[in-house]
């Protein structure tokens, strides 16, 4: 069955630093998400890509944040200077369209830890 | 107002119990609605999605009220790998993106 993959699943950082989560999603999608969640919180839409460009971003996509997808089959997470408050689990999920019906296949995830 | 809200629980509950978790939203423009299973520190998986009709997978039955904002599910004879975070999630008018409720938590024992 094809999955969504996520590299890498752990990632510890400094506060301040650059760091990049990495997805390859379903050949055939063409809707690619990155969601987080905090521990014990819900799980937060942060940003939709469609067509090399982002559809809808959410509050928590501040200018810290960017995605691309630099090929034919990754899709990263920028975050350019982290805070202690970016540690979560990240989640990058595919869907083979846009409509309200259309349901979302997620990664495994990246938990960030920013120390 | 939130835009999904749950109960958290935890339920408690012995194999072979019925079990309903209710999720309600605010946005009566709604279009689509789910039921999605998180396991600890996993991703989300589609459980099912919520038709108008309601409709049943096996042991799971999900509901829509539109009139009145929620949807639920049911699980019968509940089984110990039912253990989980339910996660009430829904697509509002207006939006594509799918909005998650904090889920509900699961607890099946012996």
């Amino acid at each position: 069955e094809p999955e969504v993959t996520q590299t890498p699943s752990h990632q510890v950082t400094q506060m301040g630093q650059e760091v990049i989560l990495r997805c390859v999603p379903i050949s055939n999608h063409l809707y690619f998400y990155w969601y987080r969640q905090i521990l014990g919180q819900k799980v937060e839409f942060l940003v939709s890509f469609y067509n090399n460009e982002i559809s809808e971003k959410s509050e928590i996509f501040d200018d810290q944040f960017s995605v691309e997808r630099p090929d034919g089959s990754n899709f990263t997470l920028k975050i350019r200077s982290t805070k202690l408050e970016d540690s979560a689990m990240y989640f990058c999920a595919s869907s083979e369209d846009s409509s309200y019906n259309e349901k979302l296949f997620f990664g495994s995830g990246t938990q960030l830890s920013v120390l | 107002r939130k835009e999904v809200e749950q109960d958290p629980g935890p339920f408690n509950v012995p194999e072979g119990a019925t079990v309903a978790f209710n999720c309600t939203y605010s946005n009566s423009a709604s279009q689509s609605f789910f039921w999605y299973r998180q396991d600890c520190r996993k991703e989300p998986k589609l459980l099912m999605s919520v038709y108008s009709s309601g409709n049943e997978d096996g042991r799971f039955t999900a509901q829509l009220n539109r009139a009145s904002q929620y949807i639920s599910l049911l699980i019968r004879d509940s089984k110990l790998s039912d253990s989980a975070t339910y996660l009430c999630v829904v697509t509002s008018g207006g939006s594509y993106i799918p909005t998650f409720g904090r889920g509900t938590s699961l607890i099946v024992h012996p």
